[in-house]
């Protein structure tokens, strides 16, 4: 059972917008910045978010990243076919560790 | 750019051992952390273990602590994963990753990832 809360899944229709939250504690995300990752099928992960909410060179303008407390929020716009993939959320623990969220699987309708 | 190729993986019997490296290429290797991050089929990501740049600082997951060894040799531009008493639930692809920073901050790169099979 991963630290970091994710809800299993989300679905949202071409065009729309979706949200994705990533919920810890004091032990972590309340203190260090939060990382986002996408996982397209059959493919290694890739950076889509870093330090709460700066994005990559690559990573188009659709995806932003937010951070309050003890939780986190990655958001898409203009939902695309090719925006279909898993979402993990990653940050720093007091315990010295690194820890994922359990994942998001994005499903666009 | 930046490429990071691992090797290694393969199928091994429950309580042997197996070495993975990664050969890094498209950046200064030595001043950059490392970590190894695993996925079990179907499962989520759970990151395993980090070394700093220059080697001197290592942090492990609770799980594989006293199992496995994570070290680099940065005139090989190279990172290993040293995994001893493997368990069937060690079954995963294993990724090398390349954090952002020369100790730890997010996971900037990653490699395709080698597949560990434990079974008999």
């Amino acid at each position: 059972q991963s630290v970091l809360k994710q809800p299993p899944s989300v679905s949202a229709a071409p065009g729309q917008k979706v949200t994705i939250s990533c919920s810890g504690t004091s032990s972590n995300i309340a203190n260090n910045y939060v990382s986002w990752y996408q996982q397209l099928p059959g493919a290694a992960p890739k950076l889509l978010i870093y330090e709460s909410n700066k994005r990559p060179s690559w990573i188009p303008d659709r995806f932003s990243g937010s951070k309050s407390g003890t939780s986190a929020t990655l958001g898409i716009t203009g939902l695309q076919a090719g925006d279909e993939a898993l979402y993990y959320c990653a940050t720093w623990d007091s315990s010295l560790s690194v820890i994922f969220g359990g994942g998001t699987k994005l499903t666009v309708l | 750019q930046v490429q990071l190729v691992e090797s290694g993986g393969g199928v091994v019997q429950p309580g042997r051992s197996l070495r993975l490296s990664c050969g890094a290429s498209g950046f200064t290797f030595s001043s950059y952390a490392m970590h190894w991050v695993r996925q079990a089929p179907g499962k989520g990501l759970e990151w395993l273990a980090l070394v700093s740049y220059d080697g001197n600082n290592k942090y492990y997951t609770d799980s594989v602590k006293g199992r496995f060894t994570i070290s680099r040799d940065n005139s090989k531009d190279t990172l290993h994963l040293r995994m001893d008493s493997l368990r069937p639930e060690d079954t995963a692809v294993y990724f090398c990753v390349r954090d952002a920073t020369h100790l730890v901050s997010y996971f900037e790169y990653w490699g395709q990832g080698t597949l560990v099979t434990v079974s008999s």
